[in-house]
């Protein structure tokens, strides 16, 4: 069945990078776009950006530019996020949403993954 | 601060109807689609509405969506206390070339 399926809980030092995957099944992957949400405990979702999985254009929230890189490899039908230089603000769940641009909306989301930063 | 803005919270008894609005602008709901997200404790967001009303395969009509101007509305009528959830209203705002979501309100089913 369709679905993406997120790497798994991380612990980061402020600072430091850290890096999650999406791995998408079920579809084609080239044909929908990948978005980046996270949840901060007990806050709203914050959109932070996209990727077109075809041709790996992407577009990042103003919030998160310079600190924030999405990446797909086709062949593994995956797409990443990595944030750099984390701070305790960071601490996070963060989900992966396929995009379908035909219906305009986030019609598949990955299981979510923790990132926690400690100083 | 959210782009969007929802009640934080509405509740109601088994069986009864609620209403959950989401306000915008012009540069968003005014101008863009708007879907609804259910977030049940714990899990990840789940689409309930697209389109502004239209239901995905497998959401019971018991869920509807409507927009008029930069607002828009999600009803769920016959509730049950497995609604019980945060609900989320998103759209792409123009200006800000990027998705937005409103601050979520927690739906208790009494």
């Amino acid at each position: 069945q369709v679905q993406l399926v997120q790497s798994g809980a991380e612990v980061k030092k402020s600072g430091a990078s850290g890096k999650i995957s999406c791995k998408a099944s079920g579809y084609t992957f080239t044909t929908y776009a990948i978005n980046w949400v996270r949840q901060a405990p007990g806050q709203r979702l914050e959109w932070m950006g996209w990727i077109n999985t075809g041709n790996g254009y992407t577009i990042y929230s103003q919030k998160f530019q310079g600190r924030l890189t999405i990446t797909r490899d086709t062949s593994a039908t995956t797409a990443y996020m990595e944030l750099s230089r984390l701070r305790s603000e960071d601490t996070a769940v963060y989900y992966c949403a396929r995009w379908d641009g035909r219906i305009y909306t986030f019609d598949i989301w990955g299981q979510g993954t923790m990132v926690t930063v400690s100083s | 601060q959210s782009v969007l803005t929802q009640p934080p919270s509405v509740s109601a008894a088994p069986g009864q109807k609620v209403t959950i609005s989401c306000s915008g602008s012009s540069s968003n709901i005014g101008n863009n689609y708007v879907s609804w997200y259910q977030q049940l404790p714990g899990t990840a967001p789940k689409v309930l509405i697209y389109e502004n009303n239209k239901r995905p395969s497998g959401i019971p009509d018991r869920f509807s969506g409507s927009k008029s101007g930069t607002s828009a509305t999600l009803g769920i009528t016959g509730l049950q206390t497995g609604d019980e959830a945060d609900y989320y209203c998103g759209t792409w705002d123009s200006s800000l070339s990027g998705a937005v979501f409103g601050g979520g309100t927690q739906l208790t089913v009494l």
